[in-house]
């Protein structure tokens, strides 16, 4: 049982290159979220979706953007990388069922120069 | 606005003993809290959860307390074990699909 599977597990880019970070679960889950953690600021959600064709920003959005084509699969695109988006990033996913608990990634850990 | 708070961020007990963390929250639309616990280089996994129509939920040695009228709940783990060393955060879900945590506690359990 897969679970939430992220990709890349590592990433070195250079500031302005884009790349996407992927994210893919198997469990039917409608929502899923992007959630990056850096030092002091705890686990700050970027972006959203409650379900196939819905997105929505949260807490720091700005230079990310997602898609939700299908319900399995969540990627997060850095258009044009900087270095304030050096973190480590997590996806999650729970069911739509109020009171349900996330299910997290194993992260995907950015760095760029 | 930050809907969701915990005002420590860390904590050192020494094994044996009991480890208080805490959450302060502002959102009345709350009906769930949960607690998470993350290791280094693992993504976090869940611990407990209350509903907002209970004031206590136990799980072996972990037990959420929650206080509607202060806003607060808080997770005992007794006895505590240095496994337990790891960030902890909580977060509210209700009202919103936008589900926010806290900024985490570091636990340090000393043996």
């Amino acid at each position: 049982n897969a679970g939430v599977t992220q990709t890349p597990k590592f990433q070195v880019l250079k500031t302005g290159q884009s790349m996407t970070l992927q994210c893919a679960q198997d469990m039917n889950h409608e929502y899923m979220s992007w959630y990056r953690q850096d030092p002091g600021m705890g686990l700050r959600l970027i972006h959203y979706s409650v379900g196939a064709g819905i997105t929505d920003q949260g807490e720091v959005p700005n230079g990310y953007n997602v898609s939700r084509s299908t319900t399995e699969d969540f990627p997060l695109r850095l258009l044009s990388a900087a270095p304030s988006q050096t973190s480590v990033y997590f996806c999650a996913s729970r069911s739509g069922a109020g009171g349900e608990k996330l299910f997290f990634g194993s992260g995907t850990q950015l760095s760029v120069l | 606005d930050q809907q969701v708070k915990q005002n420590s961020p860390s904590l050192s007990v020494q094994e044996g003993r009991i480890s208080i963390l805490n959450c302060d929250y502002t959102n009345s639309m709350f009906d769930y809290f949960l607690w998470y616990k993350k290791y280094p280089a693992e993504g976090p996994t869940f611990l407990i959860s209350i509903s907002s129509i209970k004031d206590k939920n136990e799980d072996g040695r972990f037990t959420v307390f929650l206080n509607k009228s202060a806003k607060h709940l808080s997770l005992h783990i007794v006895p505590s074990q240095p496994g337990d060393s790891a960030v902890y955060f909580c977060y509210g879900q209700g009202g919103s699909e936008k589900l926010v945590f806290g900024k985490g506690m570091k636990l340090t359990v000393n043996p």
